[in-house]
């Protein structure tokens, strides 16, 4: 069962298009995390968002972590084409007893962006 | 610093056939995750170490995975006997607990193809 509900599942735009990818849920998560994947490769965390209502920029890309910690955007100014691949939010249940934690995965945008 | 190594990067085995997989997390990092990723989709959790400990395996299918961290270092999973539905990609991840960052290092997965 997917907690962490993403859309759009693909998305395929021209260089210097805008987009927005959107992560939904009904829980609420102690942090949540967006990670990019390319072909081949591992996950690679582009940034970790903790407040409510926080926004991050990373160059292009600017992050926000909904108000109630529940959802969490991406937004991707003028895509490039090494913009391409998989992005996919987690969100991250803090386990007190132990001080460890659970990430919980969405299920996935695939973007791809052309010349 | 070596990212997380895992090995094979490919295997492709009959039906029925046994196969392991190995995972090296970075040094010094106690926690150790093994995830199941299906095609254009997120992870999902299949067990987590801390230290030699598996601390999480309830999503773990025990009659046919098992894996095993006995210094608590590297690690690996195994199946016996391989299903045609366990062909996916078998990533594994590596965190340090006490660094108040809940960061997962992935690494480049193994593409498992069962037939």
């Amino acid at each position: 069962t997917q907690l962490l509900e993403q859309s759009p599942q693909f998305l395929s735009i021209q260089e210097g298009e805008n987009l927005t990818v959107y992560c939904n849920s009904s829980s609420v998560f102690s942090s949540l995390q967006w990670y990019r994947q390319e072909p081949g490769e591992g996950p690679v965390l582009l940034v970790t968002v903790v407040t409510g209502g926080e926004v991050k920029k990373l160059k292009r890309l600017t992050f926000q972590f909904g108000d109630a910690r529940k959802d969490s955007s991406l937004h991707i100014t003028a895509a490039q084409p090494g913009d391409t691949g998989l992005y996919l939010c987690a969100g991250e249940r803090r386990l007190w007893l132990d001080n460890t934690d659970k990430l919980i995965f969405g299920t996935g945008t695939r973007l791809q962006v052309f010349p | 610093e070596a990212g997380v190594v895992q090995s094979p990067r490919y295997k492709i085995i009959e039906k029925k056939q046994p196969v392991a997989f190995w995972c090296n997390p970075i040094s010094g990092h106690n926690t150790l995750y093994w995830y199941l990723q299906n095609l254009g989709q997120g992870p999902e959790l299949l067990i987590r170490y801390e230290n030699e400990e598996a601390v999480d395996d309830s999503q773990l299918p025990k009659d046919r995975f098992s894996a095993e961290r006995l210094k608590g270092v590297d690690s690996t999973l195994k199946i016996q006997p391989a299903e045609l539905g366990d062909s996916a990609v078998y990533l594994c991840a590596s965190s340090f607990k006490g660094s108040g960052s809940y960061e997962q290092y992935f690494g480049p997965g193994t593409r498992l193809t069962v037939t």
